[in-house]
């Protein structure tokens, strides 16, 4: 079946310390996306990629790195400099960008912080 | 203020009830709305595209208004499965989504 994958489904990081997250699609989708949201909101923009080997930054960048090696995969790091890194990260796709499709979500991932 | 801004909720009704939620969008570029529903703790999933003639799925209708740029979802004999938040979703490009409107439904 085709999908967004997400791992892991949970994730402890400590203090100081970088943590990546996995981000893999199987729908040949060119575009990706990375969302935060935190207890009671809605979805914030981290980073996003329209092509292989080029992306931007969304609303929230501060503290997170992304690669796009591969149409495939869009891993998310969230470095240490993200002091309030703790919330639910979904990963989504769609055709291209910009287009009017809409968005294929991943089961997501909680980070927590020890 | 916000691209995107939903009714704050939260809305608790009984089963049977008609609710109704709005979402209205700055950008009048905007080319394609959505209705997600999101359930705690798990990713969004689509419960509706919205267009200008408005569309209707079993107890769900959707509308658009472009020109007071807002859109709504109406749900008619709430179930305690239509339980969860919904989310309103506004493509200008990118895509911009409110903040959600929980709904409880109770027996």
């Amino acid at each position: 079946d085709g999908g967004i994958t997400q791992s892991p489904k949970y994730l402890f990081r400590k203090e100081g310390q970088n943590v990546t997250l996995s981000c893999e699609q199987n729908l040949n989708h060119d575009a990706m996306y990375w969302y935060r949201q935190d207890p009671g909101q809605g979805l914030r923009l981290i980073y996003y990629s329209q092509i292989v080997n080029d992306f931007q930054k969304g609303d929230i960048a501060e503290g997170y790195s992304v690669s796009r090696e591969k149409k495939e995969s869009f891993p998310l790091t969230v470095t240490s400099a993200q002091k309030n890194p703790t919330a639910f990260y979904l990963c989504a796709s769609k055709i291209g960008a910009p287009t009017n499709e809409k968005l294929f979500f991943g089961s997501g991932t909680q980070l927590s912080v020890l | 203020r916000k691209e995107v801004e939903q009714d704050p909720g939260p809305f608790n009704v009984p089963e049977g009830a008609t609710v109704a939620f709005n979402c209205t969008y700055s950008n009048s570029a905007s080319q394609s709305f959505f209705w997600y529903r999101q359930d705690c703790r798990k990713e969004p999933k689509l419960l509706m595209s919205v267009y200008s003639s408005g569309n209707e799925d079993g107890r769900f209708t959707a509308q658009l208004n472009r020109a007071s740029q807002y859109i709504s979802l109406l749900i008619r004999d709430s179930k305690l499965s239509d339980s969860a938040t919904y989310l309103c979703v506004v493509n200008a490009g990118k895509s911009t989504f409110g903040d959600g409107t929980t709904l409880t439904v109770k027996p």
